[in-house]
């Protein structure tokens, strides 16, 4: 229990498909973060919340939609998705914005792949 | 940008200690170092972090260099289980651009 659960572990999805991603924290967080991560790349920050009000979005496609209803909760509404959009995509906590304390508490994340 | 530099891969057998380099030059003087480890297909795990001194917790212990310009996390008593992709980055209190290489592959082996 790594105290932070995504939903599902695995997606896979057509191009015209609607699907969203599910992230859970049970840590009593103040800040979640969406990372993408293709095979053989480095983690790539998405989307940063704080307090639930989107604080970052680092030049993401809008065909990725974040949405953060409370602190606890944080999805991932995907869209008309490509192929290269293929990756594991991970949730993260972390106590306030940035690194303080013990950084971040990772999900494990969705394999998600675009047919 | 912060960023890191650690060798790709490293093999260490079991039982040994594991010591994986990690340089950081960049680093700012309010900027910590963290390390995390990532087993394949799972989100990456926190293990350690430090500002200056010596740090052991009961994963590992965290050596960084007088100038902080460099650490080692060490690994006393590999077992097969640390099997992993381990990274090192840096990043202060309101950082949140901080960049993930691609980390140190170790293979323990038996």
């Amino acid at each position: 229990e790594t105290g932070v659960t995504q939903t599902p572990r695995h997606l896979v999805m057509g191009m015209t498909n609607k699907k969203s991603l599910k992230c859970e924290q049970h840590l009593g967080h103040n800040a979640m973060y969406w990372y993408k991560q293709s095979a053989k790349k480095p983690l790539e920050l998405m989307f940063v919340y704080s307090l639930e009000e989107r604080v970052e979005n680092n030049s993401v496609p809008s065909r990725f939609s974040p949405e953060c209803p409370n602190s606890s909760h944080l999805f991932l509404h995907l869209h008309t998705l490509q192929p290269e959009d293929s990756a594991l995509y991970l949730c993260a906590s972390s106590q306030e914005i940035g690194y303080t304390g013990k950084g971040y508490t990772f999900g494990s994340g969705t394999r998600l792949t675009v047919v | 940008d912060a960023k890191t530099t650690q060798p790709p891969s490293m093999d260490c057998a079991e039982g040994r200690a594991a010591n994986l380099p990690c340089n950081h030059s960049t680093i700012s003087g309010n900027e910590y170092v963290y390390w995390y480890r990532q087993i394949h297909s799972q989100g990456p795990q926190y293990i350690i972090h430090g500002l200056k001194n010596n740090e052991t917790n009961e994963m590992a212990s965290l050596i960084i260099t007088e100038d902080r310009k460099s650490s080692t996390l060490i690994l006393p008593h590999a077992t097969l289980r640390d099997t992993a992709v381990y990274y090192c980055i840096h990043g202060a209190g309101n950082n949140r651009k901080l960049i993930w290489g691609l980390g140190t592959s170790l293979a323990v082996n038996p």
